[in-house]
């Protein structure tokens, strides 16, 4: 159980392109989702918070305009990376929590983004 | 907010030898600790956690330990194979606030 599955795996775009990347819970519903970010050999950022049919939290130095965050159903977020540029490439990964185990979170298996 | 500090980035070890990891964290309000393990590539998977209400808890290889009083918690996995090579992310969170802090990350290699 708490699968969560991320789409697509691997985008290469062109700079000043849109990308957008879903989130999916596949056997619980997710009250709660997370997007993180991943530079090479680094840890997790968060980048935002999202809870079904609310606005995203985001974290401070992360540009609510350049990543949307929709979180429009219980099973259902997306990130959308807007005017990607170069550094925008890295490994992005969603994960997810259910409302009877808020503190747990399962992972996406997560997006690799490169911007040419 | 929460700081968590995680010791060493690196730790290479022969094959049946134990690995400790150590986090340590600020915030006295942490009252959940888990362990993650990333594969390179790949998404993080919980291996085991703690609450602040246990001192210990061990699943097969791998045991955690939580000192409440000084703020830390380890990560120990005994009898490593190759296998267990990854990068090991420790993190702390609070009732009430499911937003976890998460550590800088070790990468552990066990070498055959």
């Amino acid at each position: 159980g708490a699968v969560v599955s991320q789409h697509p795996s691997r985008v290469i775009c062109k700079s000043g392109t849109s990308v957008k990347i879903e989130c999916r819970s596949l056997d619980f519903q997710a009250t709660t989702m997370f997007w993180y970010r991943q530079f090479p050999k680094q840890s997790l950022m968060l980048m935002a918070t999202s809870n079904e049919g609310s606005k995203a939290t985001y974290e401070q130095g992360v540009e609510k305009d350049k990543f949307l965050i929709n979180h429009a159903s219980l099973t259902l977020s997306t990130l959308t990376v807007t005017s990607a540029h170069p550094e925008d490439s890295s490994f992005y990964i969603c994960s997810a929590s259910s409302a009877d185990r808020t503190d747990t979170q399962y992972f996406g298996p997560g997006t690799r983004l490169t911007v040419l | 907010g929460e700081n968590v500090e995680q010791h060493p980035s690196t730790l290479s070890v022969q094959e049946g030898d134990s690995a400790v990891i150590k986090c340590t964290y600020s915030d006295s309000a942490s009252n959940y600790f888990p362990w993650y393990k990333q594969e390179l590539g790949k998404r993080p998977q919980l291996i085991i956690d703690i609450r602040s209400n246990v001192g210990e808890k061990k699943d097969q290889r791998i045991a955690v330990t939580l000192n409440k009083t000084a703020k830390h918690f380890s990560l120990h996995i005994t009898e490593t194979q190759p296998e267990d090579s990854a990068v090991y992310f420790c993190a702390a969170s609070k009732e009430g606030s499911y937003i976890p802090t998460f550590g800088r990350g070790t990468s552990l290699i066990v070498h055959p």
